[in-house]
């Protein structure tokens, strides 16, 4: 079975800026991917990136990185040069074998 | 590619009714379908995992007499809420996992459906 921790129910940064969310995680699996999603307010989840844990590079797309700490089981998401289409619900996710698993979400404000 | 729809995007119904959702992998067989529910400012809740031709397990505290979940092919799973009261109401999001062109581990996700129940 697998929790996620979300400490940051809201965050806000101002335009073309850096901001970081706080993910950490607990797993009994050695197999394992960790994931954020986005949800802006169609609902539609959209996932960000994704990181393998048996990786040690972090995973980056575009502006969004991740830093992955596997002994310390914490997985972050830095958005660079924000912008105002980011702004959207951010969900961390868990997923072993059978479950995916979400946080309990951080919600992200873009400052123009 | 690998997209996932749901049908009704939006459905309200009468309390006592009961209302089908249908999940479809449009270019991607689904082997697994999932099933979850998204009360307003929280999370996603896992109700249930079907794998085609097989029933459902539900999670600890999800009524399986009330929520009907159907995994008829590789392509379709159904969610019928029986009996619908008020407190039913909420959104729910399917996802499915299969024989996908980018991985067989990711789960993607339907655009959701909101149920309201008077």
């Amino acid at each position: 079975a697998q929790t996620v921790t979300q400490s940051q129910p809201e965050m806000s940064v101002q335009e073309a800026e850096t901001v970081t969310l706080s993910c950490t995680y607990d797993t009994s699996e050695s197999d394992y991917y960790l994931f954020w999603y986005k949800q802006p307010p169609s609902r539609q989840m959209i996932l960000v990136i994704r990181q393998e844990a048996y990786k040690q590079q972090n995973a980056t797309e575009n502006r969004f990185s991740v830093n992955f700490q596997k002994a310390a089981k914490s997985f972050s998401l830095k958005i660079s040069d924000s912008q105002l289409g980011d702004a959207a619900m951010y969900f961390c996710a868990c997923q072993g074998a059978q479950k995916l698993v979400f946080g309990q979400g951080t919600r992200l404000t873009i400052n123009p | 590619g690998a997209v996932v729809s749901q049908h009704p995007s939006w459905v309200i119904c009468k309390s006592g009714t009961s209302v089908k959702i249908e999940c479809r992998s449009l270019d991607f067989q689904a082997t697994t379908m999932f099933w979850y529910r998204q009360f307003p400012k929280q999370s996603l809740m896992l109700m249930a995992t079907s794998n085609e031709g097989s029933k459902a397990t539900y999670e600890q505290g999800v009524e399986k007499d009330k929520f009907l979940i159907n995994h008829a092919s590789l392509t379709l799973s159904t969610l019928t809420v029986t009996s619908a009261h008020p407190e039913d109401s909420s959104f729910y999001i399917c996802s499915a996992r299969g024989l996908a062109r980018k991985s067989s581990y990711e789960q993607y996700f339907g655009p959701g459906t909101r149920l309201t129940v008077t």
